[in-house]
């Protein structure tokens, strides 16, 4: 059963970049045929696709996102990165990584901009 | 982007009565593959996400047989057999079939 866990910062400035990691344990994010992605809830709101990548390499981000979405694998750590740049307060939210399309979850990491 | 609708938004049920959730997506969302990548979320107040069926109407590990999905093509539907106390939450429905993958709005489960 796969295990997923991000980390980062909780607090970023606007117009700086927002910069989380998940870390999978239970599998090798390598040899899986999945997707490994990131999904966000604004506090009170509904889920947000943020982008995923698939175990091959390739990047898929959502386009309302996509000039300042960069997601990336560290297969060395067992572990994916999301990059969001150029934040505000509208980014505010729950960030959760996610496994599969839909079967694994983090547990989540609340991201707060502000001064 | 494919959009998802839910229906309803907010569902108070008596314990041990059933449920049913539907959702309907503006296109079709079988895949190139013949797969129709539509997958039911639970979400508990304060707990994050977590599957409960996949494309369409695979159970995911451990989850109870009292939740069930149906539906094909554009119409989909979730049902709860005998609404537990531990079902209260917020339910999504999503598509991965194409990119952006896309989630419904949400629909509240609540204990009359």
């Amino acid at each position: 059963q796969l295990q997923l866990q991000e980390s980062g910062p909780g607090l970023v400035k606007p117009s700086e970049t927002l910069s989380l990691t998940c870390t999978v344990s239970g599998g090798s994010i390598s040899s899986s045929s999945y997707y490994w992605g990131w999904i966000r809830q604004p506090p009170g709101k509904g889920l947000e696709w943020i982008g995923s990548i698939y175990y091959s390499g390739s990047t898929y981000y959502n386009p309302s996102l996509k000039s300042r979405v960069t997601i990336s694998v560290d297969t060395s750590k067992n572990q994916f990165s999301l990059k969001l740049s150029s934040v505000t307060a509208a980014d505010t939210a729950v960030y959760y990584c996610l496994g599969g399309g839909g079967d694994y979850w983090g547990q989540g990491t609340l991201v707060t901009v502000s001064s | 982007d494919i959009v998802m609708t839910q229906t309803p938004l907010s569902s108070p049920v008596t314990l041990g009565q059933p449920a049913s959730i539907s959702c309907r997506s503006s296109q079709s969302l079988v895949h190139s593959d013949g797969n129709t990548y539509l997958s039911w979320l639970q979400q508990r107040p304060g707990q994050p996400p977590r599957l409960l069926i996949y494309k369409i109407s695979n159970r995911f590990s451990g989850v109870p047989d009292r939740f069930s999905g149906s539906g094909a093509g554009t119409d989909f539907t979730l049902k709860i057999s005998r609404v537990e106390a531990e079902d209260v939450g917020v339910y999504y429905c999503m598509q991965a079939t194409q990119f952006p993958w896309t989630f419904g709005q949400g629909t509240k489960v609540e204990i009359k």
